[in-house]
């Protein structure tokens, strides 16, 4: 039974288009995050999220906007995907804002062509 | 100064070596440490935590030297199974901010 799950694995798209990723955890944690990781590999947080509200929200250009539906879910849609939005991003969860031991999904492999 | 920084490596050792990560992290109001694990294509996955008296898991052993804002991570007797990235991670200035390091790569050979 996956902790934190992600979907879609992959995602190949055109520059230009708007595309989601979903994110659901069944840990029962309070807090969930977007980290990307780029082409070096460098894993950075985008947002975060506690009992559906927004607590971090990094230099992330506007095109991101994340949803928490419920604290089990926090998707990201991303507008008018570029070449530079290409990498692997990570939906990871706690119990509670910076709390021991993030899960992570298995990541999104997104690539822009 | 990068916020978390080690060595990237490659540090590539036999197997049944010893071998020692190290990191340095710029804020000294930093309370919360850890060592993370990724596997080539997968996600990362917690190692440890690092305390303040030092830690240790089996083969794993964690240090924290909060007067040089320095951590280190020490293997023994590697395993095949130990090759991967190491991630030193330490909390940011906002709250639930996790910084990852770049990782140091282990690859331990036969």
């Amino acid at each position: 039974d996956t902790a934190v799950s992600q979907t879609p694995k992959y995602l190949v798209t055109q520059m230009g288009n708007d595309k989601s990723i979903k994110c659901e955890q069944n840990l029962g944690h309070d807090t969930m995050y977007w980290y990307k990781q780029d082409s070096k590999k460098f894993l950075k947080i985008m947002f975060s999220y506690n009992n559906k509200e927004l607590i971090i929200n990094e230099t992330v250009p506007n095109r991101f906007s994340p949803k928490s539906p419920d604290k089990a879910h926090l998707n990201l849609h991303i507008n008018s995907l570029e070449l530079g939005d290409s990498a692997v991003y990570f939906c990871a969860s706690s119990d509670s804002p910076g709390g021991v031991g993030y899960t992570f999904g298995s990541g999104t492999r997104l690539t822009v062509v | 100064r990068k916020e978390v920084e080690q060595d990237p490596g490659p540090f590539n050792v036999p197997e049944g070596a010893t071998v020692a990560f190290n990191c340095t992290y710029s804020n000294s109001a930093s309370q919360s440490f850890f060592w993370y694990r990724q596997d080539c294509r997968k996600e990362p996955k917690l190692l440890m935590s690092v305390y303040s008296s030092g830690n240790e898991d089996g083969r794993f052993t964690a240090q924290l030297n909060r007067a040089s804002q320095y951590i280190s991570l020490l293997i023994r007797d590697s395993k095949l199974s130990d090759s991967a990235t190491y991630l030193c991670v330490v909390n940011g200035r906002s709250q639930g901010n996790l910084i990852f390091g770049k990782g140091t790569k282990l690859s331990v050979k036969p």
